[in-house]
């Protein structure tokens, strides 16, 4: 069954920073894009980036450039989203998602709540 | 960056009845757009691609059209389990933005 796992909620301080990781199941990250996607409560889905399924290299959404850094480990499978200088409005359900034509499988979703 | 325009924010349909789903975008994008339902509570789910092509056990009532900067998702005949948030996304060129939603509702 091919399917992302996500790691569990966070509660971060304003200025700090996060890592999310999204364990892929099933297949093996390298077959397909990633992309991460934001939600906050009650708003539209945000698209933050993406990585390239064959060489690892990555692309940011202009807004979050400079603060955000996708990464990857294939031996374990596993993509990680770091946010730094973390604000209130960072807060939010973060997913990461496969696909080129359509994200075609989600993580279940990870809480991020800035708080101080 | 392409902006994608929904249309309208919020849809109240009777059981049994269609639903008709606009997205705009900002500039062409050919048929490089994607539909998703999203439930509360539940990440999104793919309901089409290539602004046409349903995604894998989408039911038939489901269906795309569109090409260019218009497209519209249609269910023909709505069932209760379509209440949801449906969004668009754009694939043509990155950044891949979505659409603001729009909530569909039973009348």
């Amino acid at each position: 069954q091919e399917q992302l796992v996500q790691s569990g909620a966070e509660v971060k301080k304003p200025g700090a920073s996060v890592k999310v990781s999204c364990k892929a199941s099933g297949y093996t990250l390298t077959s397909y894009e990633l992309s991460w996607v934001r939600q906050a409560t009650g708003q539209a889905l945000e698209w933050m980036g993406w990585m390239s399924p064959n060489t690892g290299n990555t692309g940011y959404a202009e807004k979050f450039q400079g603060r955000v850094t996708m990464t990857r480990n294939t031996s374990i499978n596993t993509a990680y989203l770091e946010l730094s200088s973390l604000r209130s409005d960072d807060t939010a359900v973060y997913y990461c998602a496969r696909g080129r034509l359509g994200l075609d499988s989600w993580g279940q979703g990870t809480l991020v709540t800035v708080s101080s | 960056e392409i902006v994608m325009t929904q249309s309208p924010a919020t849809l109240s349909v009777s059981p049994g009845e269609r639903a008709s789903l606009s997205c705009r975008a900002s500039q062409g994008i050919t048929t490089n757009l994607a539909w998703y339902q999203q439930k509360p509570g539940q990440a999104p789910r793919l309901l089409m691609f290539g602004a046409s092509t349903r995604a894998t056990r989408i039911p038939a009532r489901f269906s795309g059209s569109g090409s260019g900067a218009e497209f519209t998702l249609t269910i023909s005949s709505l069932q209760s389990e379509d209440v949801a948030v449906y969004y668009c996304q754009q694939y043509n060129r990155r950044p891949y933005t979505f659409g603001q939603g729009t909530k569909l509702e039973i009348k």
